[in-house]
């Protein structure tokens, strides 16, 4: 069965320096892998995804991912935080047996402190 | 990004009672979703819906659940005498028909508690 492991509940970055939301994955098949971001009281918003090429991925706001295919890793980054980046992250995978539904991680928390 | 839209933003009902949960979702995204996410847990898929059919459901989906399309804009979620569990952040999301790796959009979510 596909799964995301997103193993840190929460992340703590000052402001200004560079960030990374880790996630792992386990599917069979090609993985088809998405970070979405959820402010407060807000719905999902997509920020990337990988389907298929390079294995740095840029998205939204200044964020990039890594596809890592030995470590199944598709860790998000980016190079320096804002305060306004403060938010829950989801990894998701595309569930590869069925009708494209996604599978999320359980989330991760980002503080970014000024 | 394109714009799903929820209604209600957040539903307070009576445990029994009948709520439906309505989603506009984007023109040309004919694929459409319900998940649902509990405080403070992942968010779960739900349902997938195309071409007025149910394509999956989850375990979740039981009999007290149920979609559908009725005029062609609105996509709602019914959920017949809701429990106190049910109460959750609903999200509809959309996507393309096209290719399967095509990107879902989400909806802002309506908050449901059930009392």
């Amino acid at each position: 069965a596909q799964s995301v492991a997103q193993p840190e509940d929460q992340v703590n970055v000052a402001e200004g320096n560079p960030l990374t939301v880790k996630c792992t994955y386990s599917v069979s098949g090609n993985p088809y892998l998405f970070w979405y971001v959820q402010y407060p009281n807000r719905g999902l918003q997509f920020l990337l995804k990988y389907i298929t090429g390079d294995n740095l991925v840029k998205g939204s706001y200044g964020f990039e991912a890594e596809f890592n295919k030995s470590q199944t890793s598709f860790h998000l980054k980016k190079p320096s935080a804002l305060v306004s980046d403060s938010a829950l992250y989801f990894c998701a995978v595309k569930d590869s047996g069925g009708y494209n539904k996604l599978i999320f991680g359980a989330g991760t928390r980002l503080a970014v402190h000024p | 990004e394109p714009e799903v839209t929820q209604t209600p933003s957040h539903q307070v009902t009576q445990m029994g009672q009948e709520v439906i949960l309505r989603c506009v979702p984007i023109s040309n995204h004919l694929y459409f979703y319900w998940y649902r996410q509990i405080l403070g847990q992942k968010v779960e898929f739900l349902v997938s819906f195309y071409n007025n059919e149910i394509s999956e459901k989850s375990e979740i989906f039981d009999d007290q659940f149920s979609v559908e399309r009725p005029d062609g804009s609105n996509f709602t979620l019914k959920i017949r005498s809701t429990k106190l569990e049910d109460s959750a952040m609903y999200f509809c999301a959309a996507r393309k028909v096209g290719t399967s790796t095509d990107t879902q959009y989400f909806g802002p979510g309506t908050r449901l508690t059930v009392l």
